[in-house]
């Protein structure tokens, strides 16, 4: 299976502030990933596809790079309603597998 | 819209069999890959495996042994079982939509089982 790395566990932050977490692969997955963000009590919902592609509603604020193993999520100027705990997910090989998450709590 | 709402048994004793439906509404079950996954503190998000309308299936070897994934189409709904169960087994347990590459873009709310005597 594809291991996912993410960093940091945990991260601390204030409103308005510019985050950017880490997703490491433990091989290759081309462009082949994805970000979710997951709010307590509720399931994960798709924030971006393919590295980079924010989905349908998702605020301009959330941004994504990367490919081959090293994956980036960026939020520009961290609002309320962003603090959860967020996911990558591969899409390039069965079974699909998630990253442990990272948590941005407030700081 | 498209809805997912998980329905099924909340306490599984050990070594019976986890038995849960999950009904679709706001797409057609005949389009996209309908899949399961399963959430706990320990092993974080986990994906079990997934369906396509034909009847084909994909499981997770990890847990391939013991998992049934099976479709209804005439209900727009489609079900999981897993087998032998244990206190390992205990998750919130999640049926989502698969758009074909693996993207999870529609989730049920998630069902809560627990495995105990």
């Amino acid at each position: 299976d594809i291991q996912l790395t993410q960093s940091p566990s945990f991260l601390s932050a204030s409103v308005g502030d510019r985050v950017t977490f880490t997703c490491r692969a433990s091989q290759g997955i081309r462009r082949f990933l994805a970000w979710y963000q997951q709010k307590p009590g509720k399931a994960p919902r798709l924030l971006i596809s393919s590295a980079s592609n924010l989905q349908s509603g998702v605020p301009s604020r959330f941004s994504g790079s990367g490919s081959g193993t090293e994956f980036t999520l960026t939020i520009t100027s961290l609002q309320p309603e962003d603090f959860a705990t967020y996911y990558c997910q591969q899409l390039n090989t069965f079974p699909w597998t998630f990253g442990q998450g990272t948590k941005v709590e407030i700081k | 819209q498209v809805q997912l709402q998980e329905s099924g048994p909340g306490l599984v004793k050990p070594s019976e069999t986890l038995s849960l439906t999950c009904n679709v509404s706001g797409s057609s079950i005949r389009t996209y890959y309908w899949s399961w996954i399963r959430q706990t503190p320990g092993k974080g998000l986990e994906w079990i495996g997934h369906i396509y309308y034909t009847g084909r299936t994909n499981y997770n070897p990890s847990l391939r042994s013991r998992v049934t994934i099976s479709l209804d189409s005439s209900q727009n709904q489609f079900s999981l079982k897993l087998n032998a169960v244990t206190a390992a087994d205990t998750a919130i347990y999640y049926c989502a939509r698969d758009d074909t590459t693996g993207l999870f873009d529609y989730w049920g709310q998630g069902t809560l089982v627990t495995v105990s005597s």
